[in-house]
Order: structure tokens, then sequence, then C-alpha cells
């Protein structure tokens, strides 16, 4: 069993919706939890990340955090079609050391 | 300032030979990571480089290296390519004092093994 678990999709969703991305993870000693994306031929870019549990905002995106329950999410409100891309969650149980999720494609439909 | 750096961004080689990569990090940035991207296995840490000392390594085999120059660029050797070593090197830095140890990425070199 993979330490971090993310579903690959591929999602497609239309313009405008809201978008729902999720991880679960084994490792009870994982305190950080980022969210990356990455565009086609691009490398991964961070957007995201929080420190153990709880919920963090920024603009459109929310990530939250479940600890109790390993399970980590993502939110993307009024998703746009630049929003399509891969979108990896990490972990890690110290600052080094990053496990990554294998990556949800997401897809917006004008 | 400048992103991360890889070159080459392309790389065709044939099983049996020897690759070698290069990341040039985000000026000031110490901590230089190298993983692996394939779509079966997703991204997968191979090592971190401090200072020129190898400070955390991966699950991989002896024939993958690395090394870091004072510089802090780093180059990441494979050797006796395999056809499973086709993948997307990334490389991403890290300025060793940041709390988050926030990682900036490269735009990878795609090495395919034929």
């Amino acid at each position: 069993q993979k330490e971090v678990e993310q579903d690959p999709g591929p999602l497609s969703v239309p313009e405008g919706a809201i978008v729902s991305l999720n991880c679960t993870y084994s490792n009870s000693a994982f305190q950080y939890f980022m969210w990356y994306r990455q565009y086609s031929r691009k490398g991964p870019e961070l957007l995201m990340y929080t420190y153990s549990s709880g919920n963090k905002e920024d603009g459109r995106f929310t990530a939250q955090v479940d600890k109790s329950s390993k399970y980590i999410s993502l939110f993307i409100r009024d998703s746009q079609p630049s929003d399509s891309a891969t979108y990896l969650c990490a972990m890690s149980p110290r600052a080094s050391k990053i496990i990554f999720g294998s990556g949800t494609r997401l897809s917006i439909r004008p | 300032k400048a992103g991360v750096t890889q070159t080459p961004r392309y790389l065709i080689k044939t099983r049996g030979q020897q690759v070698t990569l290069s990341c040039s990090p985000i000026s000031g940035h110490r901590s230089v990571s190298w993983y692996q991207q394939t779509p079966g296995q997703g991204l997968q840490f191979l090592f971190e480089y401090f200072s020129e000392t190898q400070r955390n390594k991966g699950n991989f085999p002896g024939r993958f290296s690395g090394r870091q120059f004072s510089n802090s660029r780093s180059e990441m050797n494979v050797s006796t390519l395999e056809l499973g070593d086709s993948a997307l090197y990334l490389c991403a830095s890290s300025s060793a004092g940041s709390h988050m140890n926030e990682q900036f990425f490269g735009p990878g070199t795609r090495l395919t093994v034929l």
C-alpha cells in the first residue's frame, strides 16, 4: 500500500463548478501537507500548504486537513479553464523529505 | 530572480549507456532535490543535497547518484540505463532557512531510454 493515495482521474467539470480533490495517507507522522499544480510540460508549483489539521483559504482555493481521518482535500471555487492541470498532494513528516501522491488530472470545460 | 533551470530538456539514450543531468537552483538556494516522475509511480524522491553533502536519499538503486558543487549547482547521474528509467527527472531547490522548506521545481529533463 502506498503511503499517499490519490485518485488519478481524469476529472472533467464545467467552468464555474466547485472542484474537490482528495488524498488519503497512512503515515500518522505527516505534519506538513501541500498541494502542487503541474501544467503540461512544466514542473510542479506549490499552490498551498498547511501545517497539521485545519483549513486554509487563498482566493478561490481552500485546503483542508483532517489528521484524525488521515484525509486531505483541495477545493477550487468558480473553476476556470486555466485551472486545467494535474494536481498533486504532498506531505512530509518534517521539513525535508516529501512524499507525493500520483496526481489527479483536472479538466475544466468552457 | 531566475527560476530553477535544468539541462538538457530532452534526452534519448539506449540501454546500458549512462547519462548526466544538470540543475541550477535559484540564486541563494542551497538545497537541491531530485525526483523521478512516471505515469505509473508518480513523483518519487531520489535524493537531496545541501552544501555539497547528500542529506536525504530515496529508495533507488545505486545506479542513481548525484553530487552538488560549491555554487549549489547539482548533477544527477544514471549508469547502465534500463528501459524503466524513461521518465521526467525534476530538480527542485529550496532555501534551507525556510520553515516549510518550500520547493521550487525546474521544468524537468525528459529522458527516453530505447
